[in-house]
């Protein structure tokens, strides 16, 4: 079945230090990716919305420059959080729409911890 | 806007029996879909069942079964014979039918236990 590969599964940095996530579907073209963020013990909330070849759009509240999205293929949308503080701690997962019957996959998700 | 209530934080259930989860939302929208969710301590998010809203039949996957009231605005999930591996948290979930890759909308999600 489709799969959406995301890395890493958790990462620690420090404030102030950017980091890249990255999710790819792994046998099929994924023209739009979605990046939620989860809180601990909370909902998954809509980030931003990305589509290959086009700039993302973000949802009310998100920080764009904070939150920088890039689909620059069919295969990979990237999510990098720029100079990170501890509020950014949080469970980032993508998912993307797949061909068959209005499946939706998720990828496994990112731990991010900034310390 | 679209919205997701899921009015149970958290409910238990032997191991065997069976256990309704309760989900509402909001919309005006006359085509959607509705979904489960599981996610499980691997933080993985796993389709349970999904249901287009134009069906009248309600969708079942093996022992997971929904209540589709589309007057009510109320779409429960039913798990029969439950599993120690349904220990899970459980989001509803609505997605517009319009476009070719909508969002989900989740709801605040259940956190069902199932005990031995």
């Amino acid at each position: 079945g489709a799969v959406v590969s995301q890395h890493p599964s958790w990462v620690i940095c420090k404030s102030g230090t950017s980091v890249k996530i990255e999710c790819r579907s792994l046998d099929f073209q994924a023209t739009t990716m979605f990046w939620y963020r989860q809180f601990p013990k909370q909902s998954l909330m809509l980030m931003a919305t990305s589509n290959e070849g086009s700039k993302a759009t973000y949802e009310q509240g998100v920080e764009k420059d904070k939150f920088l999205i890039n689909h620059a293929s069919l295969t990979l949308s990237t999510l990098t959080v720029t100079s990170a503080h501890p509020e950014d701690s949080s469970f980032y997962i993508c998912s993307a729409r797949t061909r068959t019957n209005y499946g939706y996959t998720f990828g496994s998700g990112t731990r991010l911890t900034v310390v | 806007a679209q919205t997701v209530t899921q009015s149970q934080p958290e409910m238990s259930v032997q191991e065997a029996e069976t256990v309704t989860l309760s989900c509402t939302y909001d919309t005006s929208e006359n085509n959607y879909y509705l979904f489960w969710y599981k996610q499980p301590p691997s933080r993985q998010m796993i389709l349970v069942i999904r249901q287009e809203a134009y069906k009248q039949q309600n969708a079942t996957e093996n022992r997971f079964s929904v209540n589709f009231q589309k007057a009510a605005k109320s779409f429960s999930l039913k798990i029969s014979d439950s599993q120690l591996g349904d220990t899970a948290m459980y989001f509803c979930a609505f997605m517009k039918h319009e476009n070719y890759g909508q969002n989900f909308v989740f709801g605040p999600g259940t956190r069902l236990s199932v005990l031995p």
